[in-house]
């Protein structure tokens, strides 16, 4: 089965960029799409179809995907921004989610 | 703008079957969009469940299939879930969602705010 590999935490300071990234076996030939999660909140979703933003996400949420790695970048993190990242992509008529990456704004 | 609810039993008793069914209010059930179940246990990740499209065609996890039906409602707006021969591991807080572009695209732009079961004696 397909499987997405992030990292179990990532930390940034107010201001600077956060990367997250999420592994699979050539996810870059796959759309990847990227969930926030606050605590005791529903995800949200911040990036699709690799680089797209829903309405009402900030710019400074930007997506990017190619070989085997997909990446959100977040510019200018904000405290706010704190919370679980979830990448998540579709295999063989079969969603997939990443393990998540929790986000400290240190 | 589109809104799901999630509703039904938040206790099962091991080797029962968990019900859920999830009201969509604010567009029809009956659209281009799949809809799906994700679960999250306590303090770990997403997990996705499975999805059916108003026509009634269903995907579910490999890993959950065998006890896994979704099912749709068209005439009340709604979609629903039974997961069979529950154990303490599915004890979780289940999400439905909208995918408005199941398959290569699939993505989940609304979701319910979840729905916590707990299977126990």
């Amino acid at each position: 089965s397909y499987e997405l590999t992030q990292p179990p935490s990532v930390s940034v300071s107010p201001g600077q960029t956060a990367s997250i990234t999420c592994s699979g076996d050539k996810l870059g030939d796959k759309f990847a799409c990227w969930y926030q999660q606050k605590p005791g909140q529903s995800p949200v979703l911040v990036i699709y179809q690799d680089t797209k933003r829903p309405s009402g996400i900030p710019e400074r949420f930007s997506g990017s995907n190619s070989g085997n790695t997909a990446t959100l970048t977040i510019s200018g993190t904000q405290a706010m921004d704190e919370a679980d990242y979830y990448c998540q992509a579709w295999d063989s008529s079969t969603v997939v989610f990443g393990g998540g990456t929790k986000l400290t704004v240190l | 703008q589109v809104q799901l609810q999630e509703s039904g039993p938040g206790l099962v008793k091991p080797s029962g079957t968990l019900s859920l069914t999830c009201a969509v209010s604010g567009g029809s059930i009956s659209s281009s969009n799949w809809w799906t179940w994700v679960r999250q246990p306590p303090g770990k990740g997403l997990e996705w469940i499975g999805e059916i499209h108003y026509s009634g065609s269903t995907n579910y996890n490999p890993s959950l299939k065998s006890r896994v039906a979704i099912s749709v409602d068209k005439s009340k707006n709604q979609f629903s879930l039974k997961l069979s021969s529950v154990t303490a591991a599915d004890t979780a807080v289940y999400y439905c969602a909208r995918d408005p572009d199941y398959g290569g695209n699939s993505h989940f732009d609304y979701w319910g705010q979840g729905t916590l079961v707990t299977v126990s004696s």
